[in-house]
């Protein structure tokens, strides 16, 4: 089975402006769970999505938000970037609720000038 | 979830066992006890986990105590790729099914010497 994938593995982007990045989950996995990992705070968890649907979130702005598709795709938005925003952006996916192992993607990089 | 406890690092010469410990005392009747690692600015990769039984796969093994309030990670065989930064991770069922979030701490690096 392919593992999880995300797009685009780097960005770039400016004070202000909004990203979208992108999460693939593995085949037949229906929850896909998004985290920030940053040099000071580490790996946080941002939420989780399960059957389209926000199944838990973590302590974050409103600013970071997320959907998820009915072939369980997952997209997160951040809007009005700042320069703490710069951090790897992880996807972890899981074939159902619950304490299923959760696999993670290679992360995306996302550099805030 | 219950937090844990590592060692900020570690070492072991190549070949030779790597024996990763883990303190969880606060851990509760229904938390798991997982094994994750970090190759340098890679996505982490799953190892392992328990309840209360030692585990074994083709990576490692698991070792918790019967007081399951600490547990080590078994590298029998240590190469220069095992390498990474190691996370234990304690994980119960969350609320309303949800699937129960990973609460990473800051993990034990190990470093494989040739």
């Amino acid at each position: 089975k392919a593992g999880v994938t995300q797009t685009p593995r780097y960005l770039i982007k400016t004070r202000g402006q909004q990203v979208t990045l992108s999460c693939s989950p593995i085949s037949g996995h229906r929850s896909v769970s998004w985290y920030q990992q940053t040099p000071g705070q580490g790996l946080q968890f941002l939420f989780e999505y399960f059957s389209e649907t926000q199944r838990n979130k973590g302590n974050f702005p409103g600013r970071f938000s997320g959907r998820q598709f009915s072939n369980s795709r997952s997209e997160m938005n951040v809007s009005t970037l700042e320069l703490g925003d710069s951090a790897l952006y992880l996807c972890a996916s899981s074939s159902d609720r619950g304490l299923e192992t959760q696999y993670f993607g290679p992360g995306t990089r996302l550099l805030v000038l | 979830d219950a937090k844990t406890t590592q060692p900020p690092s570690m070492d072991c010469a190549e070949g030779r066992a790597a024996n990763l410990p883990c303190n969880h005392s606060t851990i509760s009747g229904n938390e798991y006890v997982y094994w994750y690692r970090q190759i340098h600015s890679q996505g982490p990769q799953y190892i392992i986990h328990g309840l209360k039984n030692n585990e074994t796969n083709e990576m490692a093994s698991l070792i918790i105590t019967e007081d399951r309030k600490s547990s080590t990670l078994i590298l029998p065989h240590a190469t220069l790729r095992d390498t990474a930064v190691y996370y234990c991770i304690v994980r119960a069922l969350a609320r309303g099914g949800a699937n129960s979030k990973l609460t990473f701490g800051k993990g034990i690096t190990l470093s494989v010497r040739p």
